[in-house]
This record gives C-alpha cells, structure tokens and sequence, in this order.
C-alpha cells in the first residue's frame, strides 16, 4: 500500500519570503499522480498543483512550485513571495495511474504566514 | 466555489443515532469519492462510486454504507454512530475513471456526536 509522509506538522514564513514544504511517499509503482492541496480555514480543499511521474519537469502554478524527485521518491512544494492568504494547512497526496482513483494523504503541514 | 454541494455543514447528534450526509458532484462528474478528515486519522478514503456502481473501498466501517442515484448524487449513512465518529466528511467528485483528473472537493459535513 502506498504512503505519503509529511514530516513538518508546522511551518511558519515571513510574508513575501519563500517556504519549502516537504512530503516524501513510498510506493512500488511506476506511474501515478501527485498533488498538492490547501485547507484554509473555510475546510476547502483547493488543489494547488499536480504533478505526473512521467514527466520529469517540475510543474509550476504562478508562485507555486515543485521539486519532484522520483528515486527519491520527494515532492516537495515551494512557496514563493508568501501571502497572508496562504496560511492554511497543506497536504499532500498520492493516486495510482491504475485501478482505484482514490488519494492517499500525508498528515498535512499548518502553513503560519508572519506580516 | 467548487461545484461539489455537501449537505447539512452541520450535524450534531447522539451516540446510537443514525445520519445521512449526502453529496450533490459537479454537472457531468460521473465518479464520487467520501473521506473522512479526524484529529486522529487524518484524511482517509472511505469509498468511491461510479456511475451508480461501487468501485473502490478504504477503510469504511460496517455500520457505514453508501450509494450513488441514478442522477448521481450520493449518500453516506452512518449507524449505531460513537463518539469516535465525530468527524468532518468529505465528498469529492471527478468526470470519471481518467487517471489523474482533478478530483473536486465539497465544504465538507462536520459530524459531532455526542
């Protein structure tokens, strides 16, 4: 079964400056999806990014960026020019390329932004 | 707005009772999902649904059931609820069995029972 591990349960920013989260997985499979979503205290779930494993080119959504490292097995998310409106819990997720569609969530990192 | 309606926002409720939360999918979704978000558990797949068919199941207890209708709204009913059930549930619809299509998110159903 597949895992994803976020080993920051809190992180905190200066606004405008830039923050890495960071999530590693364990899988044996060779093709799926990853994803980054955002809780902000409305308990939305907004999906931030994806990216797909075949690609080797790190996706980028406007300040929002990854480092996907596939033998590492790493995807982390980095956060440029940090806003008040990113405060919110972030978590990561899993899913197959096959079979169930369903996602796999890390335990989430609680995202502080400092004015 | 995400385009997924998840009613009531609220329920509180007595242990042994028994609710159900339903999920209304973005037009043309044809696939819902449920998770469960706990203090303790984090975010867990319960289970999916396709087209009116069970497709997949997580970790959904026994006293847990749920179905999609033909106009593909979807309900989860949990029984003989316990404290323990307290949670906030989610529903998440996607346009079907693509491999990682976005799968869009409710404002969830906060259950408290007490």
């Amino acid at each position: 079964a597949q895992t994803v591990t976020q080993s920051q349960p809190e992180m905190s920013v200066q606004e405008a400056e830039t923050v890495t989260l960071s999530c590693t997985y364990d899988t044996s499979e060779s093709d799926y999806y990853l994803f980054w979503y955002k809780q902000p205290p409305s308990r939305q779930m907004i999906l931030v990014i994806r990216q797909e494993a075949y690609k080797q080119q790190n996706a980028t959504e406007n300040r929002f960026s990854v480092n996907f490292q596939k033998a590492a097995k790493s995807f982390s998310l980095k956060i440029s020019d940090s806003q008040l409106g990113d405060a919110a819990m972030y978590f990561c997720a899993y899913r197959s390329a096959e079979g169930a569609q369903k996602l796999v969530f890390g335990q989430g990192t609680r995202l502080t932004i400092n004015p | 707005d995400s385009g997924v309606t998840q009613t009531p926002k609220h329920l509180i409720t007595a242990t042994g009772q028994r609710v159900t939360l339903r999920c209304s999918p973005r037009s043309g979704d044809l696939s819902v999902y449920w998770y469960q978000q706990s203090l303790d558990q984090g975010l867990q797949f319960l289970i999916q649904y396709y087209n009116g068919e069970e497709r997949a199941k997580g970790n959904i207890l026994e006293r847990f059931s749920a179905q999609q209708f033909p106009d593909l709204h979807s309900e989860l009913n949990l029984s003989s609820l316990e404290l323990g059930d307290s949670a906030l549930y989610f529903c998440a619809s996607s346009v079907g069995e693509v491999p990682g299509t976005e799968a869009f998110f409710g404002q969830g159903t906060r259950l408290t029972v007490v």
